[in-house]
């Protein structure tokens, strides 16, 4: 049972281009967060969705940031017209679709340059 | 305003020792305590959790302590190892599939 994929593990974007990060749920699991880690820093809870549905986006910047888990496929990050202030690592999680607590199972992460 | 505050941000024990990182949180209405570890280039690993109806949660070298009418939560690494030495974010989270939210973590060096 493959974990939590994230793609590319690394991606350098020069400012104003867009940034695209993927990331594929473990088997199983409907339920994706995405968070960000600047360094020396937790992580930051940016936006959690389910399949089709954005659950909650209030850690997500209003502006150039957009997320969205299709029916089929992976969940994409997208960020547009990337500042030198978007580097950070971005890491997602997955959960199981089952109620009560349940476990989140972190991706190895995309680290995000901007030059 | 930070929900879950962490300490030490910074940790060097010898090898064979205790290691102590602890977390305070703010909302009465959290009811999920995992702790993670996290490798350099590599995602956060759960490495125990605790709901807030134990005191306490044994797995191997690792406990957690909890203290509900304190909020404040701590992990204890027994015998610790170079091994060990790595990043230690506490989290915590409402019921459910919730997002977490972490503390800022605490770097761990073993040394021997």
């Amino acid at each position: 049972n493959a974990g939590v994929m994230q793609n590319p593990r690394h991606l350098v974007r020069r400012r104003g281009q867009e940034a695209r990060l993927r990331c594929s749920p473990m088997k199983g699991h409907s339920h994706v967060y995405w968070y960000r880690q600047l360094p020396e820093e937790g992580l930051k809870f940016m936006v959690y969705l389910q399949k089709e549905n954005i659950i909650d986006e209030s850690g997500m910047p209003k502006e150039r940031f957009s997320a969205e888990f299709p029916k089929e496929g992976p969940s994409i990050l997208r960020i547009q017209q990337v500042v030198r202030g978007d580097s950070a690592a971005y890491f997602c999680a997955s959960s199981p679709p089952t109620g009560g607590n349940t476990e989140a199972f972190f991706g190895q992460g995309t680290r995000l340059t901007v030059v | 305003q930070q929900q879950v505050k962490q300490s030490p941000q910074s940790l060097i024990v010898q090898k064979g020792g205790i290691s102590i990182i602890n977390c305070a949180y703010e909302n009465t209405a959290f009811d999920y305590f995992p702790w993670y570890q996290q490798f350099p280039g590599k995602g956060p690993a759960l490495l125990i959790a605790i709901r807030p109806d134990v005191s306490e949660k044994k797995e191997g070298r690792f406990t957690i302590s909890f203290n509900k009418s304190a909020k404040q939560f701590s992990l204890h690494i027994m015998d610790s190892q170079p091994g060990d030495s790595a990043t230690y974010f506490c989290a915590a989270r409402y019921s459910g599939n919730t997002p977490l939210v972490f503390g800022k973590g605490t770097r761990l060096s073993v040394i021997a």
